[in-house]
């Protein structure tokens, strides 16, 4: 299947500043791409998706100006938890999709807010 | 998206089939029926889709009825590389996955 990838696996940063999360689909090119998260002992929550060039579509209950998502190349989006706080501590997953394809997930990121 | 049915939790002695349910009985006429798995602290990983007609893969096969309420995962001879939460979704192809609860599966030696 296809890959991709994330970055960094893991972030510990202390409360108020920003955190950015790289995902890069290696070997295809991702017109869309998702952004998800979860909480321990939990499934998987969509956050976001995002087209190439076009702004993010958020989930009702995500905050868009707390998660601002860019997704400036076929290859590419990113992730940022603003004034991160300690409840924003979570497993953020990216996934990616040629159209009409199927989705293939990355590792995922682990953020701990002190 | 039609909505998923799956049991919580099962288990399956190594070298044995695992058989994973899963019940979509309000799934329409254009929606695939994938599956996927989280290993503890991963992302999820592909595993095999179908929207009719029965599919084998190097992972698993997928058997879906023939009124399409209902299909099983199987896993040929289960590993304790196995061990999972499995997830069975009913999506439209374009859309984003939603994922419900899964069916846990322990592989014992």
């Amino acid at each position: 299947g296809a890959v991709v990838s994330q970055h960094p696996s893991w972030v510990i940063c202390k409360s108020g500043t920003s955190v950015k999360i790289e995902c890069r689909s290696l070997d295809f090119q991702a017109t869309t791409m998702f952004w998800y998260r979860q909480f321990p002992k939990q499934s998987l929550m969509l956050m976001a998706t995002s087209n190439e060039g076009s702004k993010a579509t958020y989930e009702q209950g995500v905050e868009k100006d707390k998660f601002l998502i860019n997704h400036a190349s076929l290859t590419l989006s990113t992730l940022t938890v603003t004034s991160a706080h300690p409840e924003d501590s979570s497993f953020y997953i990216c996934s990616a999709r040629l159209q009409g394809e199927t989705q293939y997930f990355g590792p995922g990121t682990r953020l701990l807010v002190l | 998206d039609a909505k998923t049915t799956q049991p919580t939790s099962m288990d399956c002695a190594e070298g044995r089939a695992a058989n994973l349910p899963c019940n979509h009985s309000t799934i329409s006429g254009n929606e695939y029926v994938y599956w996927y798995r989280q290993i503890h602290s991963q992302g999820p990983q592909y595993i095999i889709h179908g929207l009719k007609n029965n599919e084998t893969n190097e992972m698993a096969s997928l058997i879906i009825t023939e009124d399409r309420k209902s299909s099983t995962l199987i896993l040929p001879h289960a590993t304790l590389r196995d061990t999972a939460v499995y997830y069975c979704i009913v999506l439209n192809s374009g859309y984003a996955l939603n994922f419900g609860k899964g069916t846990s599966l322990l592989v014992t030696p």
